[in-house]
């Protein structure tokens, strides 16, 4: 069975600066799938980005990037030049592609504040 | 374009009551799941479905029933609701050849007094 673990229930960062999520996972399985989830005060959960484990160049979107260790099985959200709107609970999210069945295994979740 | 929607948005029970959460989907998604959400535990997965008539249990399935009658609707039943059920839930759907191109609901937030 797979495991997710998010060791920081809660950070916060001033505006306009850099902040990294910290996430680390456990599994048998070689091919696997990674993402880093937003949920605002809405409940909605928006999908920020994803990492395929075969693929070695860490993915980016805008602000945010990944720094994906495969060896070490961590997985880290990079958030630069944050803003308010950033504000929300942040899930690492770990899909299996051999055995999961297209399951999403969920960390506990990272509460971040981005202070003006 | 409606997405997935979920109702109702909260609901309070009382202890021993059933209750339906809906669940539709326009999208013409295959799969379909539900999953809950609690404090300091992220979200796990209930039941899921890869088609009409085809169910199957995930991590948490015990107090829950589903059933998939259409391609569109995955109902959540509680059957006697307890304390221990209270908890967001979150129905999500996707294509079955698509692994992890999900779309989640916006959640129905369930009391249980």
């Amino acid at each position: 069975a797979q495991t997710v673990t998010q060791s920081q229930p809660e950070m916060s960062v001033q505006e306009a600066e850099t902040v990294t999520l910290s996430c680390t996972y456990d599994t048998s399985e070689n091919n696997y799938y990674l993402f880093w989830y937003k949920q605002p005060p809405s409940r909605q959960m928006i999908l920020v980005i994803r990492q395929e484990a075969y693929k070695q160049q860490n993915a980016t979107e805008n602000r945010f990037s990944v720094n994906f260790q495969k060896a070490a099985k961590s997985f880290s959200l990079k958030i630069s030049d944050s803003q308010l709107g950033d504000t929300a609970m942040y899930f690492c999210a770990f899909g299996g592609v051999e055995t999961s069945g297209s399951r999403l295994t969920f960390g506990e979740g990272t509460q971040l504040t981005v202070n003006p | 374009n409606a997405g997935v929607t979920q109702t109702p948005k909260f609901q309070v029970l009382k202890t021993g009551q059933s209750m339906t959460l809906q669940c539709a989907q326009d999208m013409n998604h295959e799969y379909m799941s539900w999953y809950r959400q609690d404090p300091g535990m992220g979200l796990r997965l209930i039941h899921y479905s890869v088609g009409a008539g085809i169910t199957d249990q995930g991590e948490v399935p015990n107090g829950y029933n589903v059933s998939r009658s259409t391609t569109e609707d995955f109902p959540l039943r509680l059957l006697s609701a307890a304390p221990s059920q209270t908890s967001v839930y979150f129905c999500a759907s996707k294509r079955i050849r698509d692994l992890y191109g999900y779309t989640f609901g916006s959640g129905t937030r369930l009391t249980v007094v």
